[in-house]
């Protein structure tokens, strides 16, 4: 069974520093990984992917995540916050013989101070 | 449609009430989900169907609910005598492939709350 941890439920930066949100999961095969982001009252936006290739992965707004299978983690990063990334975000990952389903984490809420 | 559309946005619903929830996937697209957020919480799995069929149904907390996708297009996810617990936002989401590497495309979900 697949599973995802995200380590710490809240996370606050200040505007221009640097972003880290951690993830690591859990799956008997390579998995695919995902990062969404949610603002209040709306559904989930995806910020980027892994599925195959080049393990550091690029994605909208200014962030990236990098894959690394020993470490079984994909954390997700922006080298400078702005007020406008303070949202929701959540880590999922999904197997091909799981039906595609996508497995969560609990989310990280990051909060941006001015 | 542009994106993945849900109604109704909110539902309020009595205790015991049936409520059913509508989703209208990406035009073409295979697969559809459905999840279940409550507060505070990721979104958790209820069910997956590849056009019309519906091949995992494992995630349904019980009985009570119900999904159904009889042209492979529109879905329906049915709540029958809906309980306090219910109160969740509905997620539903698409995608083109079989294989989700294309990624998930998210609804803005329901909000229902039963009282």
């Amino acid at each position: 069974a697949q599973s995802v941890t995200q380590l710490g439920s809240h996370v606050s930066v200040s505007e221009g520093a640097l972003v880290l949100l951690r993830c690591n999961y859990s799956s008997s095969v390579p998995p695919y990984l995902f990062w969404y982001v949610q603002y209040p009252n709306q559904g989930l936006q995806l910020l980027l992917k892994y599925t195959t290739g080049a393990t550091l992965v690029k994605g909208i707004n200014g962030f990236e995540a990098e894959f690394k299978k020993s470490e079984t983690s994909f954390h997700l990063t922006k080298p400078s916050a702005h007020m406008s990334d303070a949202a929701e975000y959540f880590c999922a990952v999904s197997e091909a013989n799981a039906g595609n389903m996508l497995t969560f984490g609990g989310g990280t809420r990051l909060m941006v101070k001015p | 449609g542009a994106g993945v559309s849900q109604s109704p946005r909110y539902k309020v619903a009595k205790r015991g009430q049936d409520v059913a929830l509508r989703c209208d996937p990406i035009s073409g697209h295979v697969s559809l989900f459905w999840y279940q957020q409550a507060l505070g919480q990721g979104p958790e799995f209820l069910t997956y169907f590849q056009n019309e069929a519906q091949l995992d149904k494992s995630g349904l907390p019980s009985d009570r609910f119900f999904a159904e996708r009889p042209e492979g297009s529109v879905s329906t996810l049915k709540i029958q005598r809906t309980q306090q617990e219910d109160s969740a936002v509905y997620l539903c989401a698409s995608s083109r492939t079989q294989t989700g590497n294309y990624g998930y495309t998210f609804g803005s979900g329901t909000r229902l709350t039963v009282v």
